[in-house]
């Protein structure tokens, strides 16, 4: 069956950065593209970006389009996404998903990112 | 103040009927794009409810159901159960942006 697992919950401080992992299983990995999902606490989703597992490309939201990097590795079946200059608003939980076309079918567990001084 | 606009809540008693609207604009939902739909149970990740502004993935029931016209789009949720009580969001993709968006999410209430 498609899993997602993700990495545990990170506290960093205003300003550092954060990589979160997503590793996958049970499907072929480079046939799917990889979303990032992020929700504030009692907040709605917010996209983040999309990196193709494929080739690598990505497309990333304007608003994090300075801040973030997403990245594969087909070897591990592994995505991560890395997000810099924390701020107390990237407060939240962020989510990696399976990508099919214009969707996402399977979610990650979710990590916890919270930043505080 | 999400692209996608949906009602903050709704609520309805079991066995009732309820629909969740989702509203764009010419440039998403008005346009070529598909909607989307994801159930958010309490505490947990998000699941793929509808795809493809009407389609269920297997293992959803068929109470759910997804419709588009125009610039909108709206969830219906027959045979209302206790478990259903959840936050629902529309999520589609606007040109003007180049990005997926989210509606601002609607919570479900059984009463």
């Amino acid at each position: 069956q498609v899993q997602l697992v993700q990495s545990g919950a990170e506290v960093k401080k205003p300003g550092a950065s954060v990589k979160v992992s997503c590793k996958a299983s049970g499907y072929t990995f480079t046939s799917f593209g990889i979303s990032w999902v992020r929700q504030a606490p009692g907040q709605g989703l917010e996209w983040m970006g999309w990196i193709s597992a494929y080739n690598g490309n990505t497309n990333y939201a304007q608003k994090f389009q300075d801040r973030v990097t997403m990245t594969t590795d087909t070897s591990t079946s592994t995505a991560y996404m890395e997000l810099r200059s924390l701020r107390s608003d990237d407060t939240a939980v962020y989510y990696c998903a399976r990508q099919d076309q214009q969707w996402v079918d399977y979610w990650g567990q979710g990590t916890l990112v919270t930043v505080s001084s | 103040q999400s692209v996608l606009t949906q009602p903050p809540s709704v609520s309805g008693a079991p066995g009732q009927r309820v629909t969740v609207s989702c509203t764009g604009s010419s440039s998403n939902i008005g346009s070529v794009y598909d909607v989307h739909w994801y159930q958010q149970l309490p505490g947990r990740a998000p699941k793929l409810l509808i795809y493809v502004n009407s389609n269920r993935p297997s293992g959803v029931p068929d109470r759910f159901s997804g419709s588009k016209s125009g610039t909108s789009a709206s969830l219906a949720i027959t045979g209302l159960q206790a478990e259903d009580e959840a936050d629902y969001y529309c999520q589609s993709y606007d040109s003007s942006l180049s990005a997926w968006v989210f509606g601002g999410g609607t919570k479900l209430t059984v009463l």
